[in-house]
C-alpha cells in the first residue's frame, strides 16, 4: 500500500511568489494535517482538515491557506513568499484524526530565494 | 497543551540498550504520551504511545512513571538505523490531528 505522498519533493521559489504543495493521504484516511519544519527545529502544526472541513489552525499568517478535496487529498497554499518560509513542509494523515498514530509523508523541501 | 522536556542529544553504541527520558510535569489525567522519531531526510514516524501503563511493541518499550510526570522510551538493542531525532509529545485523548513537537533528542549510535 502506498504511504502518504507529497509533491513536489523539492522546489525553489522567489520572494513574493505563490506556491502550492500537494498531499495524497493513505487510502481510507480522511484526516490530513500540515506541518512546517524549519532546519534544526521540530515540526510546527499549520492546519488540519477532516472531511473537507478545517478542524484546526496553528499560529501562521493568513498567507497560508489549505483545502481538502472530496478524495481527501489536500493542498497547502502560501502567498507572498518570504525567505523565512524556507522549510520542509510535511503532510500527515490518519483515519479520523483521533487515532493512535499519524502517518507522515517525506515532505516538500521549499527554498525561497 | 502540556509541555515536554527532553535532552538535546544522547549517544549509544550499537547493540546496547538506550533509555531516552522525557519530563512532562504538567501532564493532565487525559493526556496520552506519544513518541515519534524522525530519521534523516524523512518525515516523522510513530514509535509508541501510552496513557498510564508501560507499553511494549516491536520497535520499543515505553516506561511511564507512577505519577506520570516523566516517561522513558527504551530501545532494547540500538542499531545504526535507530539514529534519529526522537520526539516525546503529549496530546489530549487520542489526538493525531494536531501534534505539538518540541525540539526532541538527537540520538547518535556508534558502531
Amino acid at each position: 500500500d502506498a504511504g502518504v505522498t507529497q509533491s513536489p519533493t523539492h522546489l525553489i521559489k522567489t520572494r513574493g511568489q505563490h506556491v502550492t504543495l500537494r498531499c495524497s493521504p493513505i487510502s481510507g484516511h480522511k484526516s490530513v494535517s500540515w506541518y512546517q519544519q524549519v532546519l534544526g527545529q521540530g515540526p510546527q502544526f499549520i492546519f488540519q482538515y477532516y472531511e473537507k472541513e478545517e478542524r484546526g489552525r496553528g499560529n501562521f499568517p493568513d498567507r497560508f491557506s489549505a483545502r481538502q478535496f472530496p478524495n481527501y487529498s489536500s493542498e497547502l497554499n502560501v502567498n507572498a513568499l518570504l525567505l523565512g518560509d524556507s522549510a520542509l513542509y510535511l503532510c500527515a494523515s490518519s483515519f479520523s484524526g483521533k487515532d493512535t498514530e499519524a502517518f507522515f509523508g517525506q515532505g516538500t523541501r521549499l527554498t525561497v530565494v | 497543551d502540556a509541555k515536554t522536556t527532553q535532552p538535546n542529544s544522547m549517544e549509544s553504541n550499537e547493540e546496547e540498550p538506550v533509555h531516552l527520558p522525557c519530563n512532562h510535569s504538567t501532564i493532565s489525567g487525559t493526556d496520552y504520551i506519544h513518541w515519534y522519531r524522525q530519521l534523516p531526510s524523512q518525515g516523522p514516524e510513530y514509535v509508541i504511545h501510552g496513557l498510564t501503563s508501560n507499553v511494549n511493541n516491536r520497535m520499543a518499550s515505553l516506561a511511564i512513571a507512577e505519577d506520570r510526570k516523566s516517561s522513558t522510551l527504551i530501545l532494547h538493542r540500538a542499531t545504526l538505523r535507530d539514529a534519529a531525532v526522537y520526539y516525546c509529545i503529549l496530546s489530549q485523548l487520542l489526538n493525531t490531528d494536531k501534534l505539538i513537537f518540541g525540539t526532541g533528542t538527537r540520538l547518535q549510535v556508534f558502531p
